[in-house]
């Protein structure tokens, strides 16, 4: 079974400043697909993100980047000049690859918390 | 617009009660889904279904039921048999067989026990 594990329970970061919430997988598939969700207080799960792993490419939204290192299994997210309306939770994802469509395998989450 | 609608967004249970939470979507998907998440812990899949009249179980199915007999509606019953069903459940959809397609959520029912 696929699992997903971040390791940060809650970060700080200065508005404006830059910070990278960690996000690793075990998986013994080759084909698959990573996530980040934001879910602010409203509880709504917001899609920000996400690479497919046969990309090398690292993708990119807006302020918002990631690191894939598929060998070390670690994708990690990277906020860029944050600001107030990031702070949320952000939960990593995995979902198995092939032509069907499975559900998601979460971590836990990771609190993210603005210092204006 | 179109989207996922959940209701109600709050809903109680009394103990031996079933109880159905629904969800409804109009973005045309082939694939929805059934999470649960409890205080400080991430979404956990419940039931999903990839076409009308078929869905497979996920990580915690025990306790709960579905159903899939339109391609806009999966409601899920908890039933009694679930004996620790206070929680938030997220519905979701997806577009389906497709690459990397990402779900898209409902704005969550919140299920206490009176």
């Amino acid at each position: 079974a696929q699992t997903v594990t971040q390791s940060q329970p809650e970060m700080s970061v200065q508005e404006a400043e830059t910070v990278t919430l960690s996000c690793t997988y075990d998986t013994s598939e080759s084909d698959y697909y990573l996530f980040w969700y934001k879910q602010p207080p409203s509880r709504q799960m917001i899609l920000v993100i996400r690479q497919e792993a046969y990309k090398q490419q690292n993708a990119t939204e807006n302020r918002f980047s990631v690191n894939f290192q598929k060998a070390a299994k670690s994708f990690s997210l990277k906020i860029s000049d944050s600001q107030l309306g990031d702070a949320a939770m952000y939960f990593c994802a995995y979902r198995r690859g092939g032509g069907g469509a499975d559900g998601l395998t979460f971590g836990k989450g990771t609190h993210l918390i603005i210092q204006p | 617009d179109g989207g996922i609608t959940q209701s109600p967004k709050y809903l109680f249970r009394k103990e031996g009660q079933n109880v159905t939470l629904s969800c409804e979507q109009n973005l045309n998907h082939d694939a929805m889904y059934w999470y649960r998440q409890d205080p400080g812990q991430g979404l956990r899949l419940i039931y999903y279904s990839q076409i009308v009249n078929d869905f497979q179980k996920g990580d915690i199915a025990e306790g709960y039921s579905v159903s899939r007999e339109k391609k806009e509606s999966f409601p899920l019953t908890v039933t009694s048999a679930q004996k620790n069903p206070t929680a938030f459940y997220l519905c979701a959809s997806s577009i389906g067989q497709g690459i990397g397609q990402p779900q898209h959520f409902g704005d969550g029912t919140r299920l206490s026990i009176l």
